[in-house]
């Protein structure tokens, strides 16, 4: 059975900063895996989709990375700002599977 | 981009009642469907599959018979808890998987609580 972890559960960085956000997964089998946000409340907004067949996909400010032998992918965020506070969730979509989140929040 | 949408948005009712959430993809046809269920500050778990035309796949420990779901059509499922219980206020979001380009997309979610 897939397992989806994301690590850490929890960051806390100054406005400004760049910082990688880490998911792992134990079956490299996958189709796709997708990175999402999720604000308090609310529900999920796609950020990123990456292929089984792709390396990595990158959109403004996000870069997310695929290495399916490892089983991780990583999500990056560049100059970080307080709107990007959030929790951030990654899925293989597969399996329908997703981690625990991580919830950033970056202080102004 | 690709729109899926839940009705209703929130919804409160009592307990012993049932409840229908329904997921439409707006502008794709989605013959897999996937209801999740959110509790305060946890990840989303999936609750079960809904293919169109056919009985919806539920997960280990999901009672079928209390979460009723029926995938109509290529645009529509319904989620039904039924006799529902205060146990079971969560935050309920569907995703629907495009036929063609095979991503998932989400639905904003349904918040029900049972008083």
């Amino acid at each position: 059975k897939q397992e989806v972890t994301q690590i850490p559960a929890a960051l806390s960085v100054p406005e400004g900063e760049n910082l990688v956000l880490n998911c792992s997964f134990t079956d490299s089998a996958i189709y796709n895996l997708q990175w999402f946000r999720q604000d308090p409340g609310k529900g999920l907004t796609s950020l990123l989709l990456i292929q089984s067949s792709q390396r990595e996909q990158t959109s403004g400010r996000l870069n997310a990375s695929l290495d399916k032998s490892s089983g991780r992918s990583t999500l990056y965020i560049a100059a970080s700002q307080p709107g990007d506070s959030a929790t951030y969730l990654c899925a293989v979509l597969n399996d329908m599977r997703f981690g625990a989140g991580t919830r950033l929040t970056v202080k102004p | 981009g690709a729109v899926v949408s839940q009705h209703p948005s929130w919804v409160i009712c009592k307990s012993g009642t049932s409840v229908k959430i329904e997921c439409r993809s707006l502008d794709f046809q989605a013959t897999t469907m996937f209801w999740y269920r959110q509790f305060p500050k946890q990840s989303l778990m999936l609750m079960a599959t809904s293919n169109e035309g056919s009985k919806a796949t539920y997960e280990q420990g999901v009672e079928k018979d209390k979460f009723l779901i029926n995938h109509a059509s290529l645009t529509l499922s319904t989620l039904t808890v039924t006799s529902a219980h205060p146990e079971d206020s969560s935050f309920y979001i569907c995703s629907a998987r495009d036929v063609s380009s095979y991503e998932q997309y989400f639905g904003p979610g349904t918040r029900l609580t049972v008083t």
